[in-house]
């Protein structure tokens, strides 16, 4: 059972376009979600996050959007760089024993940023 | 920031043999660590949630007699793959959650090769 789910595995985009990188999930009880960004044989990299309280973070570059009522969140890279290209995990957590949250993966969409 | 060493970066072992992967967060305590294992293309699984001094939680479908799990300290976690078969292969990756921030650590992985 995927409860956390990226539709598209692959994404290309020109250089300076925006990159919009979806995710999907199906646990209500999710209150945190994060995105990451992974090169092959390496760990990901934190990127941004946002709270179930929220519905828009920005950083830079980067900006989720959340809505809870589609269950629906994505990431919006603009102006997207050629060294933005990598996979992109979304992650959402889970309360787990009153105090630590694991964090569930979804599939990962591979983003081409085309010079 | 916080910074999670994860280390071997890559091993081959022999078909029956037992291999220690370790997990440390270099300048915080962690006193929960999670490790995941990510098949080629796809995305990183939870195998378990390591706390320390307590037992491991494992996720369903993983073995707990053959992932061994061991949380000694507040900056060190372990996981031993007993008995290596080649079905075992794949991309193990540990991760610790940074209080301060409320951030996942991810180490940079282990790729795992049995032949």
């Amino acid at each position: 059972d995927q409860q956390v789910k990226q539709n598209s595995p692959s994404l290309s985009v020109q250089e300076g376009r925006i990159s919009i990188l979806n995710c999907d999930y199906t646990n209500s009880m999710f209150d945190y979600f994060l995105w990451y960004k992974k090169y092959p044989a390496e760990g990901p990299t934190f990127l941004i996050s946002i709270s179930s309280i929220k519905d828009k973070n920005e950083d830079g570059r980067f900006t989720v959007f959340l809505n809870k009522s589609a269950k629906h969140l994505s990431l919006h890279i603009v102006p997207s760089q050629p060294g933005d290209s990598a996979v992109y995990f979304c992650a959402a957590s889970v309360l787990y024993g009153g105090a630590t949250n694991k964090l569930i993966f979804g599939t990962g969409t591979l983003l081409a940023v085309q010079p | 920031g916080a910074v999670v060493s994860q280390h071997p970066s890559w091993v081959i072992c022999k078909s029956g043999t037992s291999v220690k992967i370790e997990c440390r967060s270099l300048d915080f305590q962690a006193t929960t660590m999670f490790w995941y294992r990510q098949f080629p293309k796809q995305s990183l699984m939870l195998m378990a949630t390591s706390n320390e001094g307590s037992k491991a939680t494992y996720e369903q479908g993983v073995e707990k007699d053959k992932f061994l799990i061991n949380h000694a300290s507040l900056t060190l976690s372990t996981l031993t793959v007993t008995s290596a078969h080649p079905e075992d292969s794949s991309f193990y990756i540990c991760s610790a959650i940074h209080r301060g921030d409320y951030g996942y650590t991810f180490g940079s992985g282990t790729r795992l090769t049995v032949v």
